[in-house]
């Protein structure tokens, strides 16, 4: 079975500060890709980062990190100097190749305290 | 253009109408996707159109009926709904299985239904 878990139902962070949000999966097979997406309150999901799974280098986009251990099956996210707009629910999700089916963990609430 | 556009917005129906769902897409992404949401839970995948062919449906209920009409068009066709179907319907797209590579799927911003 392929499963996402996201141990972490809410999280909060002060603003101009770090956070971590943790996301394990399992799944037997070797190649997939994995992703942090973001949903605002009422708003669009949209796509925050994505890890090829054959890649060792964690991935970056501007403020925002992965940390990927594949042997352990973790992929965490981490936010670097946290802004209000980060404030959101954050659904890590991985992708088997080649089938087109997402698999979703259950999400944690992020909180961003002015 | 990275846009998925979902019509309507909002829709309130009742359990005898028949309404559809309609999302578009022109990135030339071959995969499209109908999702389930409910509030502050995560997507339940629907249905999956591959090359515009139904590939994975989740056992939905049959008063959910998908069509996809070409390969920029997702529709989906609802009747006799229950109040337990109200929640956030998204639509999704993704460049699908090109020699075995995957991509990120890009979401609409879904439509909420409200069943009465």
């Amino acid at each position: 079975a392929q499963t996402v878990t996201q141990s972490q139902p809410e999280m909060s962070v002060q603003e101009a500060e770090t956070v971590t949000l943790s996301c394990t999966y399992d799944t037997s097979e070797s190649d997939y890709y994995l992703f942090w997406y973001k949903q605002p309150p009422s708003r669009q999901m949209i796509l925050v980062i994505r890890q090829e799974a054959y890649k060792q280098q964690n991935a970056t986009e501007n403020r925002f990190s992965v940390n990927f251990q594949k042997a352990a099956k973790s992929f965490s996210l981490k936010i670097s100097d946290s802004q209000l707009g980060d404030a959101a629910m954050y659904f890590c999700a991985y992708n088997l190749v080649p089938a087109n089916q997402f698999y979703f963990g259950t999400g944690t609430s992020l909180t961003v305290i002015p | 253009d990275t846009e998925v556009t979902q019509t309507p917005k909002h829709l309130v129906m009742g359990m005898t109408n028949k309404k559809s769902l309609k999302c578009e897409q022109h990135m030339g992404h071959r995969a499209m996707y109908w999702y389930k949401q409910k509030a502050k839970k995560p997507p339940e995948l629907m249905f999956v159109y591959s090359y515009e062919k139904l590939s994975i449906n989740e056992s939905v209920p049959s008063r959910f009926s998908p069509e996809c009409p070409n390969s920029s068009l997702l529709n989906l066709h609802l009747h006799a709904l229950q109040p337990e179907d109200s929640a956030l319907y998204l639509c999704a797209s993704s460049q699908g299985d090109t020699g075995g590579q995957t991509y990120e799927q890009y979401f609409g911003p879904g439509t909420r239904l409200t069943v009465t």
